[in-house]
């Protein structure tokens, strides 16, 4: 299947500093991605849909202004944390389509984010 | 708004034994259901993907099935082994290029 690499795979952070976690389509061009978080023991939630190019698209109650979003490219789509606090601490995932052939949804390894 | 939910939410079984995980879903226009495998700390592995117009997909020892219209989906492993010991996932797609709407897993524990 196609391949989306996430990076880091972990960081630890100070509270009140900004972390930037990428998303790339490796094999493929995605005009949208996905943005999910998870908390230990429960699903995935939603966070962001991002859009190639314009602005993304957020869920109810996720701050767009803490989580920024930047889809400058077909392959590159990136998440930034801004100020950082402890409760920010969760591991985020992205996904992504295919936007040629598109019916399957390719996940990265996941970002493990502490926030000390 | 769809809602995704799992059962059960746990299950821990002897190497060798088949077993199933249930998957339903409130709103039954859906465009595809895919099932996820998810081990600790990890990102997620795509298992199978099925289409609306589908009623079932295998891949090796894994079988899903798909009855939209009663808004249910099973995960049928055969012969489990304790490499299988996981979280599964199953995710609902309700538009083509949309969101997933993930349910809350099913932890898998293979015992040898």
């Amino acid at each position: 299947g196609a391949v989306v690499s996430q990076h880091p795979s972990w960081v630890i952070c100070k509270s009140g500093t900004s972390v930037k976690i990428e998303c790339r389509s490796l094999d493929f061009q995605a005009t949208t991605m996905f943005w999910y978080r998870q908390f230990p023991k429960q699903s995935l939630m939603l966070m962001a849909t991002s859009n190639e190019g314009s602005k993304a698209t957020y869920e109810q109650g996720v701050e767009k202004d803490k989580f920024l979003i930047n889809h400058a490219s077909l392959t590159l789509s990136t998440l930034t944390v801004t100020s950082a606090h402890p409760e920010d601490s969760s591991f985020y995932i992205c996904s992504a389509r295919d936007s040629g052939s598109g019916t399957e949804a390719f996940f990265g390894q996941g970002t493990r984010l502490t926030v000390v | 708004k769809q809602e995704v939910t799992q059962i059960p939410a746990a299950l821990s079984v002897p190497e060798g034994e088949n077993l199933v995980l249930n998957c339903s879903f409130t709103d039954s226009a859906i465009y595809n259901l895919q099932w996820f495998r998810q081990d600790p700390g990890k990102g997620l592995t795509s298992l199978l993907l099925i289409q609306s117009s589908q009623r079932e997909q295998t891949s090796g020892r894994l079988n899903a099935s798909l009855d939209k219209s009663s808004g249910r989906s099973t995960l049928y492993i055969a012969a489990s082994q304790p490499g299988d010991s996981a979280t599964y996932l199953c995710a609902v797609c309700n538009n083509a290029g949309n969101m997933l709407t993930f349910g809350g897993g099913t932890r898998l524990m293979v015992k040898p």
